[in-house]
């Protein structure tokens, strides 16, 4: 696609609820980035995909929290047993995975909004 | 601990003039600095870079510079339009190697508002 797809852009969960969240990037793109962004805040790591391979999952904040990409290219972001304080905006880039710093740039989609009551 | 900070939450210029936002970091490590503009319900949108063996990188109106010793870079807007208007936020990147290779750090963010 032209650019990097998430879905649901809005979910709304009771507290205890799982939920996923699909991330679609940039055809071709060997990166993949997910942010958590509190409301007020700069987006802030949670894990990245070289492929299918998850190369850095340093960022997940608890064993609640899941990623997973597995042929390299949807990805999904599982949260288990949902708590309030893990409503936020969920942003996932992608980038080509170039070395060249300039042709890295990574690209965001438009985030899935999660409440969790 | 934040190592990229944006001490201004808002700023508000006149439409025609410069806008500066600010942008502080503390780890010595990183050596590749952003700028992305977000706009509401959208994600951040890059906007310029610029590597820490260059001091100024500049596109069209757009000019990033960067003090290396003060750990602190600029971004420049000239002229400003209402366009313009939006949140910005400051990234960082370290060349761990490896698994780190890419994992951007944001400061907070400064909220533009550009006036007619």
């Amino acid at each position: 696609g032209a650019g990097v797809s998430q879905s649901p852009r809005y979910k709304v969960a009771k507290r205890g609820q799982d939920v996923a969240l699909r991330c679609d990037p940039i055809s071709g793109h060997v990166s993949l980035f997910w942010y958590q962004q509190a409301l007020g805040q700069g987006p802030e790591f949670l894990t990245y995909f070289q492929n299918e391979a998850q190369l850095d999952k340093s960022g997940l904040p608890s064993d609640r929290f899941f990623a997973e990409r597995p042929e390299g290219s949807v990805s999904t972001l599982k949260i288990q047993r949902t708590q309030q304080e893990d409503s936020a905006v969920y942003l996932c880039a992608s980038s080509l995975g170039a070395i060249i710093r300039s042709k890295n740039i990574q690209y965001f989609g438009a985030g899935t909004r999660l409440s969790v009551l | 601990d934040q190592q990229v900070k944006q001490n201004s939450p808002s700023l508000s210029v006149q439409e025609g003039r410069i806008s500066i936002l600010n942008c502080d970091y503390t780890n010595s490590m990183f050596d590749y600095f952003l700028w992305y503009k977000k706009y509401p319900a959208e994600g951040p949108t890059f906007l310029i870079s610029i590597s820490s063996i260059k001091d100024k990188n500049e596109d069209g109106r757009f000019t990033v510079f960067l003090n290396k010793s003060a750990k602190h870079l600029s971004l420049h807007i000239v002229p400003s339009q209402p366009g313009d208007s939006a949140v910005y936020f400051c990234a960082a990147q370290h060349n761990a190697g490896g698994t780190s290779y890419g994992k951007l750090t944001f400061g907070q963010g400064t909220i533009l508002t550009v006036h007619p």
